[in-house]
């Protein structure tokens, strides 16, 4: 079955540490999208890419970075610039002409202390 | 910038009864999408409908039915029957239809219980 898979579900570091996100795409969806979910403050979008070696910032960038290398990959790096990392992020993916409609993972959830 | 509220946190209905969450958008565009996700304690986001905004017929998907008045810029979700499996949160989302503008806008969410 087609679907987003994202690793690891739970993930703890250190604070100062850079981490890596995982998410992969078997849906031969040219769009993908990573967002972060607090309580109270819904999903906000942190970057989003339509095409392969392209992306953009979303509306809460500072502090992280991505990549697009491959069609099905779009990893997520926190990095130990981001203030509040601890958070659940969600990675999803859209396809077809229109790109519609947004197709989630399963989540991560990270802590870090 | 487009925007999304919705503004109830929280949200109880009895079992095999109706309920209907609101949401509002912001938006200076005429064509675009509107979605209704729910995301149960599993924090699986699940897709229950969407409305085309040059669609005037609401959307109705089974128990889910969706009252869309665009003039108002309100996109709001119905529950008829209520049972113990809608208890999830519930996030309106906005799309532009605009060709290369892929970004989804959601709103805060509102946590729906289900009274037994």
């Amino acid at each position: 079955d087609g679907g987003i898979t994202q690793s690891p579900k739970y993930l703890f570091r250190k604070e100062g540490q850079n981490v890596t996100l995982s998410c992969e795409q078997n849906l031969n969806h040219d769009a993908m999208y990573w967002y972060r979910q607090d309580p109270g403050q819904g999903l906000r979008l942190i970057y989003y890419s339509q095409i392969v070696n392209d992306f953009q910032k979303g509306d809460i960038a500072e502090g992280y970075s991505v990549s697009r290398e491959k069609k099905e990959s779009f990893p997520l790096t926190v990095t130990s610039a981001q203030k509040n990392p601890t958070a659940f992020y969600l990675c999803a993916s859209s396809g077809g002409q229109r790109r519609l409609p947004l197709h989630f993972g399963n989540g991560t959830r990270l802590t870090v202390t | 910038a487009q925007t999304v509220t919705q503004s109830q946190p929280e949200m109880s209905v009895q079992e095999a009864e109706t309920v209907t969450l609101s949401c509002t958008y912001d938006t200076s565009e005429s064509d675009y999408y509107l979605f209704w996700y729910k995301q149960p304690p599993s924090r699986q986001m699940i897709l229950v409908i969407r409305q085309e905004a040059y669609k005037q017929q609401n959307a109705t998907e089974n128990r889910f039915s969706v009252n869309f008045q665009k003039a108002a810029k309100s996109f709001s979700l119905k529950i008829s029957d209520s049972q113990l499996g809608d208890a999830a949160m519930y996030f309106c989302a906005y799309r532009s239809s605009g060709t290369g503008t892929y970004k989804y806008i959601f709103g805060t969410g509102t946590r729906l219980k289900v009274l037994a």
